[in-house]
């Protein structure tokens, strides 16, 4: 599975949009991103996923370079609600989903 | 978190004693999984299964134990608590092993091992 780099922590003011950025420079062709956020302690909550084309559902978008050797999250119009831990993680196969540390994302009232 | 059930919620364990964290689905999915996570970091793989009958290790798997006889349950044991073992665990499952079925998890399995 493809190691995937995010920035520690980023703000956002509510009602922007909040961008979040991951480099997975290695990954492979058959290779999804995933989204996943965990607020507090709860269980990870599925967002989004993707391969080669963007994605959008009720939640956000996902955009993926034409390399594929990046990706964005897209929450469009953020709530205090979505102040969470954001993990992006490449999945290629039945084991496991990778989890790094995440971007811990501050949405500011 | 869409059907992944997990008992208890809580729990405090006396170092060398015997548990069995409970995880059930109603979904149907043949892939269930166990996690931890520890203060501070992600999440790391236990076991998993691809279906009833089949079990696999993943990360750390030393100190559990897994069975799969049903395709709803997925039972996590620990045969002798170790405080390091103190950790929020949570289960997890999908439709198969596809890469491109979402892997849905429960809402998470307290365990303090004093």
């Amino acid at each position: 599975d493809a190691k995937t780099t995010q920035p520690t922590s980023m703000d956002c003011a509510e009602g922007r949009a909040a961008n979040l950025p991951c480099n997975h420079s290695t990954i492979s062709g058959n290779e999804y991103v995933y989204w996943y956020r965990q607020i507090h302690s709860q269980g990870p909550q599925y967002i989004i996923h993707g391969l080669k084309n963007n994605e959008t559902n009720e939640m956000a978008s996902l955009i993926i370079t034409e390399d594929r050797k990046s990706s964005t999250l897209i929450l469009p119009h953020a709530t205090l609600r979505d102040t969470a831990v954001y993990y992006c993680i490449g999945r290629r196969g039945a084991q496991k989903l990778v989890f790094g540390q995440g971007t811990r994302l501050t949405i500011n009232p | 978190n869409a059907g992944v059930t997990q008992t208890p919620k809580f729990q405090v364990l006396k170092t060398g004693q015997s548990m069995t964290l409970q995880c059930a689905q109603d979904m149907n999915h043949e892939y269930m999984s166990w996690y931890r996570q520890d203060p501070g970091m992600g999440l790391r793989l236990i076991h998993y299964s691809v279906g009833a009958g089949i079990t696999d290790q993943g990360e750390v798997p030393n100190g559990y134990n897994v069975s799969r006889s049903t395709t709803e349950d997925f039972p996590l044991r620990l045969l002798s608590a170790a405080p390091s073992q103190t950790s929020v665990y949570f289960c997890a499952s999908s439709y198969d092993g596809a890469s491109g079925n979402t892997i849905y998890f429960g809402e998470g399995s307290w365990l303090t091992v004093v």
